[in-house]
């Protein structure tokens, strides 16, 4: 089984929808986690931390169930411009040494 | 304040050479980690920097080979090229003990082995 794991995707959402994506981790001692998102051919950039407590940010929400080791994201009234791949990252160790990317879940917004 | 730079932007290289890829931390930024991202996928650890020494390493052979410097910036070294080393490399900096473990990435360099 593979460290992180995401919906494999791709997403084609028309404007205005909500989305959700999901993440698996397989090390229950994780200790931080994450959503970064990536467009085509650039860097990946964060998106938002992701807390024990769930966290939002504006049309975004993300959850954390450690029970599961299920990380979550969701996107409200989604624009073109959230159109990107986005990629769940997970620190197994204390650290935060060794960022442990998934695959990625590629959304595309549609007008 | 100048977020992660990377050079070079591009690079086409032969199988069995050898490549220095270099990356400048954001400002105030002590540790520098690498990343190997191939086509369509997330980006896997190669190892990172921290205080001039390597902290940590992912799964990659000892063809992968980096260096840190005083003023906080780093390389990443591979010998021997192969085709399968094709692949956007990464580099992130973060500040060991800042509280937080985010890290910022730079824009990456596409290598393309021949």
């Amino acid at each position: 089984r593979k460290e992180v794991e995401q919906d494999p995707g791709p997403f084609n959402v028309p404007e205005g929808a909500t989305v959700a994506f999901n993440c698996t981790y397989s090390n229950s001692a994780s200790q931080s986690f994450f959503w970064y998102r990536q467009d085509c051919r650039k860097e990946p950039k964060l998106l938002m931390s992701v807390y024990s407590s769930g966290n939002e940010d504006g049309r975004f929400t993300a959850q954390l169930n450690r029970a599961s080791q299920y990380i979550s994201l969701l996107i409200r009234d989604s624009k073109l411009s959230d159109s990107a791949t986005y990629l769940c990252v997970v620190i197994v160790d204390n650290y935060g040494q060794n960022f442990v990317f998934g695959p990625g879940t590629r959304l595309s917004v549609l007008p | 304040d100048a977020g992660v730079t990377q050079s070079p932007t591009h690079l086409i290289k032969t199988r069995g050479q050898q490549v220095t890829l270099r990356c400048s931390p954001k400002s105030g930024h002590d540790t520098v980690s690498w990343y190997q991202q191939a086509l369509g996928q997330g980006p896997q650890f190669i190892f990172q920097y921290y205080e001039e020494e390597e902290r940590q390493r992912g799964n990659f052979p000892d063809r992968f080979s980096g260096h840190q410097f005083p003023n906080y910036s780093s390389e990443l070294n591979v010998n021997a090229l192969l085709l399968g080393d094709s692949a956007l490399y990464l580099c992130a900096s973060s500040l060991t003990g800042g509280g937080g473990y985010e890290q910022y990435f730079g824009p990456g360099t596409r290598l393309t082995v021949t």
